[in-house]
């Protein structure tokens, strides 16, 4: 099957720094990326859905400045976390699709910590 | 809006016995729908999906699932749980949202296997 890859796989920062994190679909042109969030033993909850070359569509109660995502190319979409704070310490996970089809494929995602 | 209900958070079976995992679905038009498992710190693992091709759908690791229209569900079954089947599943829907169509995920249901 299609391979995302995603990058780091954990990181820790201090208080009020930013953290970008990568994501890469290996062997496919992923027109859509999507980042989810995932609190401790909780479902998956979709942040933001990126279409190649345009502005990422934002869902309702995500900030668009905190949570800055950036889709310039058909395999890669960033996510950057900025000034983070403890709160938003959560483990991140993105996901490609290809045109037309229904499957998305998901990255192994980021545990971000942050102290 | 697209939707779907994991009836259980937590399912205990013991090895060798069967598994189901309850599912079901609102949609206002024929869903696409879907399973994945994710095994602690790790990321999604498609084991199944239903595109309105045929009602029984066969995935990896001998689990399956059956679309049933009249009962808005997708359950997920297998005939004898292993041990390495422990882990987090969830049931998601692919709905359309401003950007296209992005996957929503159930609140998920934890599997636990005893030897």
């Amino acid at each position: 099957g299609a391979v995302v890859s995603q990058h780091p796989s954990w990181v820790i920062c201090k208080s009020g720094t930013s953290v970008k994190i990568e994501c890469r679909s290996l062997d496919f042109q992923a027109t859509t990326m999507f980042w989810y969030r995932q609190f401790p033993k909780q479902s998956l909850m979709l942040m933001a859905t990126s279409n190649e070359g345009s502005k990422a569509t934002y869902e309702q109660g995500v900030e668009k400045d905190k949570f800055l995502i950036n889709h310039a190319s058909l395999t890669l979409s960033t996510l950057t976390v900025t000034s983070a704070h403890p709160e938003d310490s959560s483990f991140y996970i993105c996901s490609a699709r290809a045109p037309v089809n229904t499957e998305a494929f998901f990255g192994q995602g980021t545990r971000l910590t942050v102290v | 809006a697209q939707s779907v209900t994991q009836l259980d958070s937590h399912v205990s079976v013991s090895e060798g016995t069967p598994v189901l995992l309850r599912c079901n679905y609102s949609s206002s038009y024929s869903p696409s729908l879907f399973w994945y498992v994710q095994h602690p710190n790790k990321g999604l693992q498609l084991l199944l999906k239903y595109t309105s091709a045929a009602t029984l759908v066969k995935g990896i690791n001998g689990f399956e699932a059956e679309f049933k229209k009249s009962e808005t569900s997708f359950h997920l079954t297998k005939p004898s749980a292993h041990m390495s089947d422990a882990a987090e599943y969830f049931c998601v829907v692919s709905a359309f949202n401003q950007a296209g169509t992005a996957l929503i995920f159930g609140k998920g249901t934890t599997l636990s296997v005893s030897s």
